[in-house]
């Protein structure tokens, strides 16, 4: 029952590699969005999904930062090339609508060598 | 471009005070407001919402007001207690959800 979920909670990888970021959004939200959180820059929006329409991508930094929806559900973000600065806690949250109540999942913590 | 502010950046206060916590941001066209605590190591608990039509909401010691012209909100915490200790975050929502975060208030209650 839960609350939302993410996998893994850690992540090393080196440089250059790419890697996958697993979110399981409360049941019945339509609502999915992933933010980043590092030292310097705070907490910081990178993408929205809502429902079926197309996901709003403003917050992504680069084109090698990429989130995916499959069946209105899980999400994955996936960072292409990963550099050292892509490292942060990559946090997702759902609402039931856009403008309600956000929940957060626990985050997963990426390190990048 | 929204721009929230949080102060004090820190706060260390003795079991049982009355405190409050200070969130303030430029663009007064919000949808909402959000605070949240968030513990060393976790993700955010989501604390109070409040609406862009309401003043205030209350959830137990918890009350935050909200004065949307001003571009101001304020957490009250009654009778603080050493379980607060957290760094509190607000949010504001100026675009379907797309909350913009301060930088957080970190909450020291000392027994």
């Amino acid at each position: 029952g839960a609350g939302v979920s993410q996998s893994p909670s850690n992540k090393v990888t080196e440089k250059g590699k790419d890697v996958e970021l697993r979110c399981d959004p409360i049941s019945g939200h339509t609502a999915l969005y992933w933010y980043r959180q590092s030292l310097g820059q705070g907490l910081e929006f990178l993408i929205y999904f809502q429902g079926n329409s197309a996901p709003d991508k403003s917050g992504l930094p680069s084109d090698r930062f990429s989130a995916e929806r499959t069946g209105g559900s899980v999400s994955t973000l996936t960072i292409q090339r990963t550099q050292q600065e892509d490292s942060a806690v990559y946090l997702c949250a759902s609402s039931q609508g856009a403008e309600d109540e956000q929940f957060f999942g626990p985050g997963t913590r990426l390190t990048v060598l | 471009k929204q721009e929230v502010t949080q102060i004090p950046a820190a706060l260390s206060v003795p079991e049982g005070e009355n405190l409050v916590l200070n969130c303030s941001f430029t663009d007064s066209a919000i949808y909402n407001l959000q605070w949240f605590r968030q513990d060393p190591g976790k993700g955010l608990t989501s604390l109070l919402l409040i609406q862009s039509s309401q003043r205030e909401q209350t959830s137990g010691r918890l009350n935050a007001s909200l004065d949307k012209s001003s571009g101001r909100s304020t957490l009250y915490i009654a009778a603080s207690q050493p379980g607060d200790s957290a760094t509190y975050l607000c949010a504001v929502d100026t675009s379907y959800g797309k909350l913009t975060f301060g930088q957080g208030t970190i909450l020291t209650v000392h027994p």
